[in-house]
């Protein structure tokens, strides 16, 4: 049973308009949110994450949104670049702070901004 | 400035062969982690440690072991390799809540 799930495998979008990213969680005691990009042969790039107890973090040009009653988040990217394809990965950990807080991943979403 | 460094970064073997994929992190980090990524997938953990001399199971720890035995390295072991083993393994260490760091992965062929 997936606890992290990214529904969109792909999603394409022009430069300079803006990149939703979308992700759902079933886990309600998933209390941080992590988004990656990894680009191939590379290890994930931590991007942006966001507490449960927020509703938006926001960094440059990307923004993460938690719903937590519908166990959703989204990251928008804006303006897109070229430069952001990538897969990006949405991620959640949950313990106290000396617990092991294992990552839970989606299965990406590959983002292609086109020129 | 190394971060998590992942030795090798390519590797094929022959089913029932054995190897030892190591992760050395220069961060003096606790938690250290190791995941594999197969196509289509997340990434899915395997084991980690919360620090010298423990280990623990994550989601997938069948077919592998792991030691950490100093605080810096934490070694991946497959003892009898099969094809399914076949994936890029990512290891990973963290310093406070959100704090992951992620080294650039191995990339593993059981024929």
């Amino acid at each position: 049973d997936q606890q992290v799930k990214q529904n969109s495998p792909s999603l394409s979008v022009q430069e300079g308009r803006i990149s939703i990213l979308n992700c759902d969680y079933t886990n309600s005691m998933f209390d941080y949110f992590l988004w990656y990009k990894k680009y191939p042969a590379e290890g994930p790039t931590f991007l942006i994450s966001i507490s449960s107890i927020k509703d938006k973090n926001e960094d440059g040009r990307f923004t993460v949104f938690l719903n937590k009653s519908a166990k959703h988040l989204s990251l928008h990217i804006v303006p897109s670049q070229p430069g952001d394809s990538a897969v990006y990965f949405c991620a959640a950990s949950a313990g106290d702070s000396g617990s092991a807080r294992q990552l839970t991943f989606g299965s990406g979403t590959q983002l292609t901004v086109l020129p | 400035n190394a971060g998590v460094t992942q030795t090798p970064k390519f590797r094929v073997l022959k089913t029932g062969q054995s190897m030892t994929l190591l992760c050395a992190q220069d961060m003096n980090h606790e938690y250290m982690y190791w995941y594999r990524q197969d196509p289509g997938m997340g990434l899915r953990l395997i084991h980690y440690s919360v620090g010298e001399g423990t280990t623990a199971k994550g989601e997938v720890p069948d077919g592998y072991n792991v030691s950490r035995l100093k605080k810096q390295n934490f070694l991946l072991g497959l003892e009898s390799a099969a094809p399914s083993q076949t994936s890029v393994y990512f290891c990973a260490s963290r310093s406070g809540v959100v704090g992951y760091t992620f080294g650039s992965g191995t990339r593993l062929t059981v024929v």
